[in-house]
């Protein structure tokens, strides 16, 4: 699976948008970029994924470069309830593969979301 | 309901002892999972079962073994705790077949003195 880069932190206003960035420049053709949040003292959740056309789904939007070697989670109107660690992850879809979904969780990056 | 659910939440124990960890899924998914998070939040893959079966072992010591009595259930049972045994370990389950989602049960906090 490709590695991921994300900033370790990042603070957003209440209210506000919070763009989580994460660059994935090895990514190969058949690897889709995911994205799952844990919020302290609970297991990640899944968030959003994508392969290469944005999607938008009901807790955020997820925007994929041309070139595929980064992207961008977009929480449109951060609440305090969404400080938690975000974690971007590469990896091969299991559709029709051996892979199983096993999923490798980089050190993600700290999102704080103030009043 | 809880999709995915653990016991214990939390289990503090001695060094030396033998313990084990449930899990149990309610999502009629073929996949399970256990991670262990370390006190530097990393958080890494040990074990996969599909449908009962063991399809990803990561180097994980042979003190530690999972048990899949069905697809609803994967248990770990890990012999002779060890200090570096203390983490968070996490219960996961996953349908596949293009159904990407994983969904992760609530933790199990393991401290051994």
């Amino acid at each position: 699976d490709a590695k991921t880069t994300q900033p370790p932190s990042m603070d957003c206003a209440e209210g506000r948008a919070a763009n989580l960035p994460c660059n994935h420049s090895t990514i190969s053709g058949n690897e889709y970029v995911y994205w799952y949040r844990q919020i302290h003292s609970q297991g990640p959740q899944y968030i959003i994924h994508g392969l290469k056309n944005n999607e938008t789904n009901e807790m955020a939007s997820l925007i994929i470069t041309e070139d595929r070697k980064s992207s961008t989670l977009i929480l449109p109107h951060a609440t305090l309830r969404d400080t938690a660690v975000y974690y971007c992850i590469v990896r091969i879809s299991n559709a029709g593969g051996t892979s199983y979904g096993k999923l490798t969780f980089g050190q993600g990056t700290i999102l704080t979301v103030h009043p | 309901d809880t999709a995915v659910s653990q016991t214990p939440k939390y289990l503090v124990t001695q060094m030396g002892n033998d313990k084990s960890i449930k899990c149990e899924q309610n999502l009629g998914h073929d996949t399970m999972y256990w991670y262990k998070q370390d006190s530097k939040k990393f958080l890494k893959i040990m074990f996969s079962y599909n449908n009962k079966e063991l399809i990803i072992n990561e180097t994980v010591p042979n003190r530690f073994s999972p048990k899949s009595p069905d697809k609803a259930h994967l248990n770990l049972h890990i012999n002779s705790l060890e200090l570096g045994d203390s983490a968070v370990y996490f219960c996961a389950s996953y349908q596949g077949s293009g159904r990407e989602t994983q969904y992760f049960g609530p933790g199990t906090r393991l401290l051994v003195l």
